[in-house]
């Protein structure tokens, strides 16, 4: 089943926010082989890559955003919050023999 | 520029079929395995399809296993999503994308429209 995240999140100009991403054993919480990526999503658009990795940032990709991972909970935090933060953001993991698990997805707003 | 369109959605009946095609360009097409993922209305993504490189594996959701088939033309740069006894419930946008080093989809689609009704 889908990785669990906050249905939304909020915040002010300038400030930082955390989402975070709950899977379990079989996915984030497994033992070595494991990889969390995060994707943004404007309304309308296609998803874009953030962190690959659990906290890799592809070439790009503003050092305001940041990845980690414990245990079965991976995190994604948006430091500075700007406006054009203002998206939809899911959560992966890569289960091993070429099966992903996506989060339900997390809407930020910007207030 | 890495690039992916996709085509081939459209309007369909329950129990009909559709072939999704994704053209690619920009970048070793053959090295890299590619994946489909699709979005329903409103909704979150989910993943529906890998293939490797070579296509000599493949690998699918619970919710599409035994009706749908990833394949790929690599003389063509080419990733195909067969799409058979379609349900109300796959009627989704679908994107491919490009799987990078360390398990992650770097470079994705504009997407296709299924709707099937």
């Amino acid at each position: 089943s889908a990785l669990t995240q906050p249905a939304s999140v909020s915040g002010s100009p300038g400030q930082s926010i955390t989402i975070s991403c709950t899977g379990s054993s079989s996915d984030i919480g497994g033992y070595g082989f494991v990889f969390v990526s995060w994707y943004q999503q404007h309304p309308g658009k296609v998803p874009k890559l953030l962190i690959f990795d659990d906290s890799d940032r592809p070439s790009g990709v503003s050092e305001r955003f940041s990845g980690s991972r414990s245990g079965s909970t991976a995190s994604l935090t948006i430091s500075g919050l700007k406006t054009e933060d203002e998206a939809d953001y899911y959560c992966s993991s890569y289960k091993g023999n070429g099966a992903y698990v996506l989060g339900t997805g997390t809407k930020v707003t910007v207030l | 520029e890495v690039q992916l369109f996709e085509s081939g959605g459209d309007l369909v009946q329950p129990g009909g079929s559709l072939r999704l095609s994704c053209a690619t360009s920009g970048f070793s097409f053959r090295d890299s395995a590619m994946i489909w993922v699709r979005q329903a209305p409103g909704k979150g993504l989910e993943w529906v399809s890998t293939i490797s490189g070579s296509g000599g594996s493949r690998y699918y959701a619970d919710s599409v296993r035994g009706r749908f088939s990833i394949s790929r033309d690599n003389s063509k740069n080419m990733l195909y999503l067969q799409m058979n006894n379609l349900r109300v419930e796959d009627t989704a946008i679908y994107y491919c994308a490009k799987e990078r080093e360390y398990y992650a989809m770097d470079v994705w689609g504009q997407g296709t429209t299924v709707t099937v009704s």
